[in-house]
């Protein structure tokens, strides 16, 4: 049972747009990270983002933590063919694991 | 300094057949988690693993799956009598701390029952 709900499930975009993935749930995690999965690979931590408001970016990436801590957000700016992947978002109910969101699948086309 | 490392890549087996996964996590690393992520869905947890004691197997989704990690290092997912439904990319994770902290993914194994 998936306690994250992302969306938009699929985005097909061109080079150069921008574009907003959401991960939003109803309980509340002590962090959140977001990760990028290619095919065959297993995911690849993007950022981990702990504080209410919190705004973190790396380059082309914002990823924002909700003031609540019940969601996040992942602004990507002039996507690039290179962004193209599988993106999950896992938030942190407790002190241990995480649970993974349903995951946005991003195509960017040349 | 290799990363999390997984075997087989891939496994088909007939239905009915044992299956057992490996995962050889960073060393050092004190936690180790199991996920099953199907097609195009994001993982979801089945087992945790802190050194060698099994803290959390609530995902666990029947008893045909074991778990273990008898030596705190590695460890290996094992699947009895196996069905359809467990066709399936199995996602071994370790970290090096007790708490939260990053998460280090191995490539999978793609299970494929027949």
């Amino acid at each position: 049972t998936q306690l994250l709900e992302q969306s938009p499930q699929f985005l097909s975009i061109q080079e150069g747009e921008n574009l907003t993935v959401y991960c939003n749930s109803s309980s509340v995690f002590s962090s959140l990270q977001w990760y990028r999965q290619e095919p065959g690979e297993g995911p690849v931590l993007l950022v981990t983002v702990v504080t209410g408001g919190e705004v973190k970016k790396l380059k082309r990436l914002t990823f924002q933590f909700g003031d609540a801590r019940k969601d996040s957000s992942l602004h990507i700016t002039a996507a690039q063919t290179g962004d193209t992947g599988l993106y999950l978002c896992a938030g942190a109910p407790g002190t241990y694991k995480y649970i993974f969101g349903t995951g946005t699948r991003l195509k960017v086309l040349a | 300094g290799a990363g999390v490392s997984q075997s087989p890549r891939y496994k088909v087996a007939k239905r009915g057949q044992d299956v057992a996964l490996r995962c050889d996590p960073i060393s050092g690393h004190v936690s180790l988690f199991w996920y099953q992520q199907a097609l195009g869905q994001g993982p979801e947890f089945l087992t945790y693993f802190q050194n060698e004691a099994q803290l959390d197997k609530s995902g666990l989704p029947s008893d045909r799956f074991f778990a273990e990690r008898p030596e705190g290092s590695v460890s290996t997912l094992k699947i009895q009598r196996t069905q359809q439904e467990d066709s399936a990319v199995y996602l071994c994770a370790s970290s090096l701390a007790r708490s939260i902290s990053p998460l280090h993914f191995g490539n999978g194994t793609r299970l494929t029952v027949t």
